[in-house]
């Protein structure tokens, strides 16, 4: 009940296209469900994050969308750049993320082709 | 703003030694910081959570003994692997939360230990 599962494994985009990677979990306790964007070498860098009081969050080019009733949430990356090549890892937790755990996704890896 | 910093960013040592990792939130203070790890090409691992002042909760399967973690300030958290062995190389990464209200987490760079 703590896992969240990510899908796809690996994702190649033409540059320009709509990137989305999909996210579901199991625990209905999980209140705040942020995206990391992680490059070779490098910590995970928070990128945008949703909690479950709104069905759609934007910043930029980046939207996440959440189903609360399917346990689901997904992030779109649109005008994909092949500066956005990076693995992208989501993840969730209870009562926010400043103190509690978060149970991460098993990372999808993201090539944008020029 | 809501910087994590580590220290070092890569080690080497000899089996045997002991390492320790520090980790900074810059311009924040952190009640709470955690420590992941992380192999090539897999999500992250969290280790331990780490409260300001008393002692750190660890990951079932995460030896204490051989990962020993101290959180004595609101801005610092120490990592220290203890009799370090090649299996222990690895990327550990520490994170820390930042407070209300943005109830968020942020990470360091990570640090890449390797032992010979």
């Amino acid at each position: 009940q703590q896992q969240v599962k990510q899908s796809p494994q690996s994702l190649i985009v033409q540059k320009g296209g709509i990137s989305i990677i999909n996210c579901a979990y199991e625990n209905t306790a999980f209140d705040y469900f942020p995206w990391y964007q992680q490059f070779p070498g490098k910590g995970p860098a928070l990128l945008i994050a949703i909690r479950p009081d709104v069905s759609e969050k934007k910043e930029g080019r980046f939207t996440i969308s959440f189903n609360k009733s399917a346990k689901q949430f997904s992030l779109h990356i649109m005008d994909s750049q092949p500066g956005d090549s990076a693995t992208y890892f989501c993840a969730a937790s209870k009562d926010g993320g400043a103190t509690n755990k978060l149970i991460f996704g098993t990372g999808t890896l993201l090539a944008v082709q020029p | 703003g809501a910087v994590v910093s580590q220290h070092p960013s890569w080690v080497i040592c000899k089996s045997g030694t002991s390492v320790k990792i520090e980790c900074r939130s810059l311009d924040f203070q952190a009640t709470t910081m955690f420590w992941y790890r992380q192999f090539p090409k897999q999500s992250l691992m969290l280790m331990a959570t780490s409260n300001e002042g008393s002692k750190a909760t660890y990951e079932q399967g995460v030896e204490k003994d051989k990962f020993l973690i101290n959180h004595a300030s609101l801005t610092l958290s120490t990592l220290t692997v203890t009799s370090a062995h090649p299996e222990d190389s690895s990327f550990y990464i520490c994170s820390a939360g930042l407070p209300e209200p943005y109830n968020e987490q942020f990470f360091g760079p990570g640090t890449r230990l390797t032992v010979l």
